[in-house]
């Protein structure tokens, strides 16, 4: 258990449909991450948070949006939901704002665009 | 930006036998790391590598940053069927704000 919590761990949606996906950090870990798995992709960085404030910005489309909250924890909203939207969607976290690496990861929300 | 391939992107061994893996960059990176993804759940972090030529053990796996910097190996040994799953390489960017991972490895093991 790396102590990262995601929900759902399980969505299934429409296209043209909005989700919020849920992720609550380690206790103590100030940074937030956000990644996407798809089958041909790999693991694409989306986004960074540090305690509040947006630290980095990877790959993410217009249409998605994210925030974290004063207790830390993050939300992933997806908006205009395509297909090719389905994939794994993995929050990470870490105790500082600079990644040396050791980020932890939970277990992903696996999001079904049908 | 930074991309990170990774070879091969699957390997079919029979338990017992030793894996080797690779990954290569057209960039240098000042550090390496290694994580692994069992089925279902999320990447976890298995050796990382901050100095080149550094070659760090952790139990069976063993992983090398190379000398140039634009590479890194990860060999397990005497495989076993836990062994399964995706192995990816990974480095942050200069600014230290963003990991890129690389392709994954994708591991079988037949018992």
């Amino acid at each position: 258990d790396s102590g990262v919590t995601q929900t759902p761990k399980h969505l299934i949606t429409a296209t043209g449909q909005r989700v919020t996906l849920r992720c609550s950090p380690r206790s103590g870990d100030l940074s937030v991450y956000w990644y996407q798995q798809s089958l041909d992709q790999g693991l694409q960085f989306l986004i960074q948070y540090y305690n509040g404030e947006e630290r980095a910005k990877g790959n993410i489309l217009e249409r998605f949006s994210a925030q974290q909250f004063p207790d830390l924890h993050s939300e992933l909203n997806l908006s205009s939901l395509e297909l090719g939207d389905s994939a794994l969607y993995f929050c990470a976290s870490s105790v500082g704002h600079s990644n040396t690496g050791e980020l932890f990861f939970g277990e992903g929300s696996r999001l079904t665009v049908l | 930006g930074q991309q990170l391939n990774q070879s091969p992107q699957s390997m079919f061994i029979q338990e017992g036998e030793d894996v080797s893996m690779n990954c290569t960059s057209s960039s240098i990176f000042n550090t390496w790391l290694w994580y692994k993804q069992d089925p279902g759940e999320g990447p976890v972090l298995l050796i990382a590598l901050y100095k080149a030529g550094e070659l760090t053990s952790n139990g069976r796996l063993t992983a090398q940053f190379g000398i140039t910097r634009k590479d890194s190996f990860l060999n397990i040994s005497a495989s076993i069927p836990s062994d399964v799953g995706i192995y990816f390489c990974a480095g942050p960017n200069n600014a230290g704000n963003m990991l890129t991972f690389g392709g994954g490895t994708r591991l079988m093991v037949k018992p």
